[in-house]
């Protein structure tokens, strides 16, 4: 079992939707979360980082992450065309190095 | 401020050449990292390095070898290439609990 799962889509959307990303992880022990966005043929970029559980919001982005039932979101308000990319889900442990990603999930939003 | 650098961008390499993927970060960061990035399977951790001096298998080491030349440099090694090593790799680096930050990726193709 992979320790970072995500739905791999595609996910295509109209302009303007929300849009809901999502992620389930099985290691206790992770503690931080990021989103990380990813457009075609570049480097993943981060997006949003946090801690623990709770919510982090940022202009159109909302991350959630509720530690109970091991679930991590990213929720995209009013998606626009350029938010068209592969969003990857990681998770770390505060006493380890190692980042765990999820298999991405590839997005594109419609004019 | 370049980030992750990583060198080449592209490469071809017949089957059994070997060839070293260079990697330099300008962050002083402690921790670098290696991925690949293969459709449906997201990124998998090759090899990564938490400080200068040690070097640790990830998912993936199998073919792989690595070299944490100094705190900047962390190369990759591929010693005998294999068509089931085309992929895409990056190289981030990062400070512990904090994000990764990700070179633009090397394109890589063993025919």
């Amino acid at each position: 079992q992979k320790e970072v799962e995500q739905d791999p889509g595609p996910l295509s959307v109209p302009e303007g939707a929300i849009v809901s990303l999502n992620c389930t992880y099985s290691n206790s022990a992770f503690q931080y979360f990021m989103w990380y966005r990813q457009y075609s043929r570049k480097g993943p970029e981060l997006l949003m980082y946090t801690y623990s559980s709770g919510n982090k919001e940022d202009g159109r982005f909302t991350a959630q992450v509720d530690k109970s039932s091991k679930y991590i979101s990213l929720f995209i308000r009013d998606s626009q065309p350029s938010d068209s990319a592969t969003y990857l889900c990681a998770a770390g442990e505060t006493s380890g190095s190692r980042l765990t990603f999820g298999e991405g999930t590839q997005l594109t939003v419609n004019p | 401020n370049a980030g992750v650098t990583q060198t080449p961008k592209f490469q071809v390499l017949k089957t059994g050449q070997s060839m070293t993927l260079q990697c330099a970060q300008d962050m002083n960061h402690n921790s670098m990292y290696w991925y690949r990035q293969d459709p449906g399977m997201g990124l998998r951790l090759i090899y990564y390095s938490a400080s200068e001096g040690t070097t640790d298998k990830g998912e993936v080491p199998n073919g792989y070898n690595v070299s944490r030349l100094n705190k900047r440099e962390f190369s990759l090694r591929l010693e005998s290439a294999a068509p089931s090593q085309t992929s895409v790799y990056f190289c981030a680096s990062r400070v512990l609990n904090t994000e990764a930050f990700f070179g633009q990726g090397t394109r890589l193709t063993v025919v």
